[in-house]
């Protein structure tokens, strides 16, 4: 079945810092999400992407849908302590009515003060 | 606001016992899904539903059945109860057509079973 990776599993880093994470995938997508997902509680859309190529931003968030169609960029601008969580990218590979998401196994965000 | 909710955030049963869990969404989605999340595997389908009274299986069904009985209501059963069933359930819904794909997430329920 299909597949998507995440990249890194976990990273540390400074607040303040930039961070970046990549998702893959075996197979190609005709649409991208990023979610975070805070401790306890259940993920969170972060930006949706439906365009190859296409560069969205929400606030300091700035995600890319691969022009291979294959992976998805999310970039953190100046990270803060609110940032902490597991960012999950889920890929859809068909627009038919009722496809599901697969998911990556997401990336741990750790910010340190 | 949109709004997931589910029954229960922790739940604590014993092996072989019968488990409801429920979800409720006031979007009025079409679309409803149940997903295991467990550390390093991210989010695995178990079931989900597109319409009222309809099922389809996911990537995991084994030892869990579903029922859609109203649009607003999916709920998740786990017929028997196993050890290897305690795990993070959440529960998200959607609306259909092309451009509205995002789920929609409930907190989770986090069930353990002893």
């Amino acid at each position: 079945g299909q597949q998507l990776n995440q990249s890194p599993q976990s990273m540390f880093i400074q607040e303040g810092e930039d961070v970046s994470m990549n998702c893959t995938s075996s197979s190609i997508f005709n649409t991208w999400l990023w979610y975070k997902q805070d401790p306890g509680e259940g993920p969170v859309l972060l930006i949706a992407l439906y365009k190859a190529g296409e560069l969205t931003s929400n606030g300091r968030l700035t995600a890319q849908f691969g022009i291979t169609r294959k992976d998805s960029f999310l970039n953190i601008s100046a990270s803060i302590p609110s940032d902490v969580g597991i960012y999950f990218c889920a890929g859809r590979a068909r627009d038919n009515y009722g496809q599901n998401f697969v998911f990556g196994p997401g990336t741990r965000l750790s910010v340190l003060p | 606001d949109v709004k997931v909710t589910q029954s229960s955030r922790y739940l604590v049963k014993r092996t072989g016992e019968k488990v409801f869990l429920e979800c409720v969404q006031d979007m009025d989605h079409e679309n409803m899904f149940w997903y295991r999340q467990d550390p390093g595997l991210g989010l695995r389908l178990i079931y989900f539903s597109y319409d009222v009274k309809m099922k389809e299986k996911g990537d995991i069904p084994e030892g869990y059945s579903v029922s859609r009985e109203k649009k607003e209501r999916f709920s998740l059963i786990l017929e028997s109860a196993s050890t290897n069933q305690t795990s993070m359930y959440l529960c998200a819904s959607s609306d259909v057509g092309l451009v509205s794909n995002e789920q929609f997430f409930g907190p989770g329920t986090r069930l353990t079973v002893l």
